[in-house]
């Protein structure tokens, strides 16, 4: 079947400007994550959507990124007046439930630069 | 917090050297342990998991064993192949709570040479 979807694939934009970053879910996953990784800081968590629902967005870097899920699907992560250390791959995984066990499946990411 | 640390690399091997990549943790609960792979070009990929203390997770010939006493996942592999060649990342979840997000070590990246 379909795996977890993200778009676009690559994103360059000015600094100041703003982006939205879409994932598309594994069909039937409740539980959606965004992570960010870059070279200085690796692999960092930023948020987790159980259904529509975002429990902890103390991941979040900045008050400049927000997140939403609709429909239990498809969610967007927004970032506001970017700034070049926003300069990231966004990662985005899905899993059938919040469930530590549970296996998460990444989509390829959405490669951000920020000149 | 919860935090793990692996070994940082790059490592580079011969074809059909043994492999060992260190993992420790530190965690409040019960965490969930695993092993994550990204190969040049494609995205995070789980390689193997454990659950719970003892537990071995096994793939494509790589071992981990879950140690708790040593709070290590450390991963192994007999022989290696040149196909091997990527980035593993250790990673934590905190078993049976409500949010599961991975908490990953840096990534070491393992180049074999045939």
């Amino acid at each position: 079947g379909a795996g977890v979807s993200q778009s676009p694939s690559n994103k360059v934009t000015e600094k100041g400007k703003d982006v939205e970053l879409r994932c598309d879910p594994i069909s039937g996953h409740t539980a959606l994550y965004w992570y960010r990784q870059s070279l200085g800081q690796g692999l960092e968590f930023l948020i987790y959507f159980q259904g529509n629902s975002a429990p902890d967005k103390s991941g979040l870097p900045s008050d400049r990124f927000s997140a939403e899920r609709t429909g239990g699907s498809v969610s967007t992560l927004t970032i506001q007046r970017t700034q070049q250390e926003d300069s990231a791959v966004y990662l985005c995984a899905s899993s059938l439930t919040g469930q530590g066990a549970y296996e998460q499946y990444f989509g390829p990411g959405t490669r951000l630069t920020v000149t | 917090g919860d935090s793990v640390t692996q070994m940082e690399g790059p490592v580079t091997l011969s074809e059909e050297a043994f492999l060992t990549i260190n993992c420790t943790y530190t965690a409040t609960g019960y965490p969930s342990l695993f092993w994550y792979v990204q190969y040049p070009g494609e995205g995070l990929q789980l390689l193997l998991k454990a659950t719970k203390a003892d537990d071995k997770g096994s793939n494509k010939g790589f071992e981990a064993t879950y140690r708790k006493e040593t709070t290590s996942f450390h991963l192994e592999k007999g022989s290696v192949q040149v196909s091997d060649s990527a980035v593993y990342f250790c990673a934590s979840s905190n078993y049976g709570g409500s949010q599961g997000n991975l908490i990953f070590g840096k990534g070491t990246k393992l180049s074999v040479k045939p």
